[in-house]
């Protein structure tokens, strides 16, 4: 049961990046996914959220308008496109595995993938 | 919405307990019984200790424990081991699928 993240990089402030994740031990379609990143020097944010068929999807307020969260259930794929990246967008995102149906945790993580916006 | 807010560090020697806070507010830990706290050692991916306020998945040692009291929520470590030096985060589910990780605190084994 494992979750991989990619994509990461360095990109100019204003510039697009697209992660993905790349999950595998479990039926992917069952479980709703979010991003969440740590920043350096600074605590976990929860980033975006999809649900189990990709039909709902939900963002932090920080990257509301600027990113976008899709998944592809016959690749066993999350994507993160991210655009007009900031400065403060720098940090190390990871994908996570949501317990969903009457529980809330995040119960699987990747490594995460280094994101850093800096010209 | 700001972060919840947990001690910027504790510590404990061998063998006692420790207890980490976290402080929300009536929109969020108050208002859900969906708390739950994550152990992220240097490098490493965040690991679950407790969700659902108090259950413990199956492999996490019965030292860890949580639980919650109005707007605060709280995960005790008790028999302190050197493993268990790490960054600890609360979080609670806020609605619409979102979540709010807490501050952060790092726990330290004397």
């Amino acid at each position: 049961v494992h979750l991989v993240e990619s994509g990461g990089g360095l990109v100019q402030p204003g510039g697009s990046l697209r992660l993905s994740c790349a999950a595998s031990g479990f039926i992917f379609s069952s479980f709703e996914m979010n991003w969440v990143r740590l920043a350096p020097g600074r605590g976990l944010e929860w980033v975006s959220y999809i649900s189990g068929i990709g039909s709902t999807q939900f963002y932090a307020d920080s990257v509301k308008g600027r990113f976008t969260i899709s998944r592809d259930n016959a690749k066993n794929s999350l994507y993160l496109q991210m655009n007009s990246l900031r400065a403060d967008d720098t940090a190390l995102y990871y994908c996570a595995r949501d317990y969903g149906g009457n529980s809330d945790g995040l119960d699987l993580w990747g490594q995460g993938t280094m994101v850093t916006v800096s010209s | 919405q700001s972060a919840l807010t947990q001690p910027r560090s504790v510590s404990g020697s061998p063998g006692q307990s420790v207890t980490i806070s976290c402080t929300g507010t009536s929109s969020d830990i108050g208002l859900y019984n969906y708390v739950s706290w994550y152990q992220q050692h240097p490098g490493k991916a965040p690991k679950v200790v407790i969700y659902d306020v108090s259950e413990r998945p199956s492999g996490v040692p019965d030292r860890f424990s949580g639980s919650k009291s109005g707007n605060t929520a709280s995960l005790t470590i008790s028999g302190l081991q050197a493993d268990d030096e790490a960054d600890y985060y609360c979080c609670s589910y806020v609605g619409s699928y979102r979540k709010l990780f807490g501050t952060g605190t790092k726990v330290t084994v004397l």
